[in-house]
């Protein structure tokens, strides 16, 4: 597709239900991030794939967190026995190659936002 | 010393001014840096990226890096009340082998009328 694609684009939960979070990114893109959102915060680096490598998970706040990427496409983050404070817009951005110089563009989805109630 | 850092704001300047917006970062290797744009409740918008020392100039946006200093800024020329948005400063900071896009907190800007 044109552009970096979420679903869904809005999510309300209970609390202790698991969610799945989609990221479709754009064809050709090599690497794939999330973030998360808080309410008038910062991004917070969640997770990383490039290609093939082991995905950098250093940013993951807990074990309840996990990500996949599925034939090196489109990623799946699951949220397991979601909480009160997982609420926030979890953002993907993928990563295209610009030229020669290893200098790389990123563009972001739109965004999922999750409510846990 | 935080990763990336802003200055928080929030910033407010009249229409037709001269907005500068300020981020410095941890690691000297570090050889990418984006400013990114977000207007409330969107997602993040890359507006300029630059690799090497000194300006680069797009249109009312100059973005300029300062390696040895560890500094990189983003001036907005002619501001317009379009313009109020939160940017986010993003560097490539080295992780182990790989580099991850680490973001500052943002600057809130506003631009009066």
């Amino acid at each position: 597709g044109a552009g970096v694609s979420q679903s869904p684009s809005n999510k309300v939960t209970e609390k202790g239900k698991d969610v799945e979070l989609r990221c479709d990114p754009i064809s050709g893109h090599t690497a794939l991030y999330w973030y998360r959102q808080s309410l008038g915060q910062g991004l917070e680096f969640l997770i990383y794939f490039q290609g093939n490598s082991a995905p950098d998970k250093s940013g993951l706040p807990s074990d309840r967190f996990s990500a996949e990427r599925t034939g090196g496409s489109v990623s799946t983050l699951t949220i397991q026995r979601t909480q009160q404070e997982d609420s926030a817009v979890y953002l993907c951005a993928s990563r295209r190659e610009l030229g020669t110089t290893g200098v790389y563009g990123y563009t972001f989805g739109s965004g999922t936002r999750l409510t846990v109630v | 010393q935080k990763e990336v850092e802003q200055n928080s704001g929030p910033l407010s300047v009249p229409e037709g001014a001269i907005a500068s917006l300020n981020c410095t970062y941890s690691d000297r290797g570090s050889q990418s840096f984006f400013w990114y744009r977000q207007y409330s409740g969107k997602s993040p918008e890359l507006i300029m990226s630059i690799y090497s020392n000194g300006d680069k100039e797009d249109g009312r946006f100059t973005a300029q890096l300062n390696k040895a200093s560890q500094y990189v800024s983003l001036l907005i020329r002619d501001s317009q009340p379009s313009d109020s948005a939160t940017y986010l400063c993003a560097v490539n900071l080295r992780g182990g082998s790989n580099y991850k896009l680490t973001f500052g907190k943002g600057t809130l800007l506003t631009v009066n009328p």
